[in-house]
């Protein structure tokens, strides 16, 4: 079964880290580009960062850019996001997901998703 | 702040047609493929149309897409009341080099 699982998240004060992690099973990892999307609480879906598969090609919003950190280990079949600085803006349940099409890395569409982590920002 | 534009709700009656819009520009829609997603209440999104019109494998054909210059419109047809969810299209963005969702649809059955 094609899956992805998300962990790491929970509640942090401003000003500080996390990291996500994203388990990937039932499909050939290393071949796909990987996503994190994030939603804050009664809110849309927030794009949040991509990455190629190979790595070549990483993008970030600019809301979040110079703060987290998007990687991963296709050795393990896993997709990472390092969040430093966190805002309480960044409160949200992040998604990973797994993307194709586009070009030089962009992606247009996300095919799996997992059930996502709560990332909770506050005092 | 999202770049794609969609009406805030739409509703119908079991068994009709609702049409939901998605605006954007020539550097997301006009020059992408666009997506669209299903979202269930507490659960995480589901793809419902690639590539502007393609439906992945398991999606019924009452769910349609299309694409016109920088618009697109997701389709729904013989409206059931386990459609009652909140939509979204999404895309790349050529010139913010990332991606981008819009503003998200409630779909009510009334």
């Amino acid at each position: 079964e094609v899956q992805l699982v998300e962990s790491g998240g929970g509640l942090v004060k401003p000003g500080g880290s996390l990291r996500l992690s994203c388990a990937a099973s039932g499909f050939t990892f290393s071949s796909y580009s990987m996503n994190w999307v994030r939603q804050a609480p009664g809110k849309g879906l927030e794009w949040v960062s991509s990455i190629s598969s190979s790595s070549s090609y990483i993008y970030y919003a600019d809301s979040v850019k110079g703060r987290f950190t998007i990687s991963r280990d296709n050795a393990k079949n896993s997709l990472y996001l390092q969040m430093n600085s966190l805002r309480a803006e960044d409160t949200a349940v992040y998604y990973c997901a797994r993307g194709f099409g586009g070009s030089y890395g962009g992606v247009e569409a996300f095919d799996i998703w997992g059930q996502g982590t709560m990332v909770t920002v506050s005092s | 702040q999202s770049v794609l534009t969609q009406p805030p709700s739409v509703s119908a009656a079991p068994g009709q047609k609702v049409t939901i819009s998605c605006s954007g520009s020539s550097s997301n829609i006009g020059n992408n493929y666009v997506s669209w997603y299903q979202q269930l209440p507490g659960t995480a999104p589901k793809l419902l149309i690639y590539e502007n019109n393609k439906r992945p494998s398991g999606i019924p054909d009452r769910f349609s897409g299309s694409k016109s210059g920088t618009s697109a419109t997701l389709g729904i047809t013989g409206l059931q009341t386990g459609d009652e969810a909140d939509y979204y299209c999404g895309t790349w963005d050529s010139s913010l080099s990332g991606g981008v969702f819009g503003t998200g649809t409630k779909v009510t059955v009334l």
